[in-house]
């Protein structure tokens, strides 16, 4: 079965740090490009980052870019968001998730249970 | 960016009715490859999103045969040809075109 269990969200202060972590389990991490979305509470989804299976590539929205860090470890089937100079308009629940079906394009077949990042003072 | 426009954004239905969600791309998700890069996505009362429909118009697996998707190009339609209880949450398109992948605003299907 599939799985993406997150971890590491929370109450941060504005400029502050937090990094968010995606373990995943029932497939082969290391072939597939995962993403992070972010929603937040009571509006639509937002694409944050995305990386490629081998980690060689990643791409941002422009809201994110030179502030977050997408990365993965192929070895413990983890996948990474360091997010820095957290403003408060980052606050939302942030989602994993990964393009695991074979199909031509970007899709979000399988997601993690969510993760709350609150910025506040 | 590709926006995307949903419509309409509540949809209340009567159970054993069928209901329909439209969807519309600021540019054309028809790729060279033939397909069109829409997904439909259903997020549940608190829960996480989860895939309905893929390349415009494949469920995904586990997907009730009441939820099919069509159109090409720039417009889009999700129907569900007899709703259930199950099927309330908020209903989302999104472009798996290029990046940013953008969704659209949502469409919250409720029970009358």
């Amino acid at each position: 079965e599939v799985q993406l269990v997150q971890s590491g969200g929370g109450l941060v202060q504005p400029g502050g740090s937090l990094r968010l972590s995606c373990a995943a389990s029932g497939f082969t991490f290391s072939n597939y490009w995962m993403h992070w979305v972010r929603q937040v509470p009571g509006k639509g989804l937002v694409w944050v980052s995305h990386i490629k299976s081998d980690g060689s590539y990643s791409n941002y929205a422009d809201s994110v870019k030179g502030r977050f860090t997408i990365s993965r470890d192929n070895a413990k089937n983890t996948l990474y968001l360091q997010m820095n100079s957290l403003r408060t308009e980052d606050t939302a629940v942030y989602y994993c998730a990964g393009d695991l079906i074979a199909a031509a394009g970007t899709h979000y077949d399988y997601w993690g249970q969510g993760t709350q990042i609150t910025v506040s003072s | 960016d590709i926006v995307m426009t949903q419509s309409p954004l509540s949809l209340p239905v009567t159970p054993g009715e069928p209901a329909s969600i439209s969807c519309r791309s600021s540019q054309s998700l028809l790729h060279r490859d033939g397909y069109n890069y829409l997904d439909w996505y259903l997020q549940k009362p608190g829960q996480s999103p989860q895939f309905l429909i893929y390349l415009g118009s494949n469920r995904a697996s586990g997907v009730p045969d009441r939820f099919s998707g069509s159109g090409s190009g720039t417009e889009f339609t999700l129907k569900i040809s007899r709703v259930e209880a199950e099927d309330v949450g908020v209903y989302y398109c999104m472009q798996g075109l290029q990046a940013p992948f953008t969704f659209g605003q949502g469409t919250r299907l409720e029970i009358k």
